[in-house]
């Protein structure tokens, strides 16, 4: 079974600055997949971002990159140029690729961002 | 495209009552899930069906049942809901076995007192 653990509960930023939240993960497996989900207090989950876990390259979309280390199973997302509008619950997660996991995504616990004006 | 729907989105119980949470999709996703998601813990999984016609449990069935009406509708029933039962429930979906992104409901929050 899969783990994932993210060790800040709560982060705060000043608007225009970066952050970074951080994942860690524990598995056997070689193919699966992570993500980093935002969940604004609307409660939406939105999706921010993905990674292969076969991809060396970091994945990128506009202010939002990750740094995955798969040796070290770890998976941090930075966020650059903060806004107001990123305030929110971020939640790391994995997937398996391999076999019959059916979209089975495990989740972290959760790191609230607060961005301040 | 409305996505995937959930109903209803609040709710209070008294202990020992029954309810079901509906969850309707318009993608023509072949995966349905259950959620659910509690301070400090995440997002678990409750049950999925992976296709029409079948269902299995995820991390935390016991209390739950489900129905895989047919491929748009996936609902969660509570028989007797107890207070630990108390949080906020998503539905989900994605294509198939091969694809991998979730789209979520919208979310709904359950109160049993």
């Amino acid at each position: 079974a899969q783990t994932v653990t993210q060790s800040q509960p709560e982060m705060s930023v000043q608007e225009a600055e970066t952050v970074t939240l951080s994942c860690t993960y524990d598995t056997s497996e070689s193919n699966y997949y992570l993500f980093w989900y935002k969940q604004p207090p609307s409660r939406q989950m939105i999706l921010v971002i993905r990674q292969e876990a076969y991809k060396q390259q970091n994945a990128t979309e506009n202010r939002f990159s990750v740094n995955f280390q798969k040796a070290a199973k770890s998976f941090s997302l930075k966020i650059s140029d903060s806004q107001l509008g990123d305030t929110a619950m971020y939640f790391c997660a994995f997937y398996n690729a391999g076999g019959t996991s059916y979209g089975k995504l495990t989740f972290g616990q959760g790191t609230i961002l607060t961005v301040h004006p | 495209n409305a996505g995937v729907t959930q109903t209803p989105k609040f709710q209070v119980l008294k202990t020992g009552q029954s309810m079901t949470l509906q969850c309707a999709q318009d993608m023509n996703h072949n995966s349905m899930y259950w959620y659910r998601q509690d301070p400090g813990m995440g997002l678990r999984l409750i049950y999925y069906s992976a296709s029409e016609g079948t269902t299995d449990k995820g991390e935390v069935p016991n209390g739950y049942n489900v129905s895989r009406l047919n491929k748009r509708e996936f609902s969660l029933r509570l028989e007797s809901a107890a207070p630990s039962q108390t949080s906020v429930y998503f539905c989900a979906s994605k294509q198939g076995s091969g694809a991998n992104v979730l789209t979520f409901g919208a979310g709904s929050r359950l109160t049993v007192l």
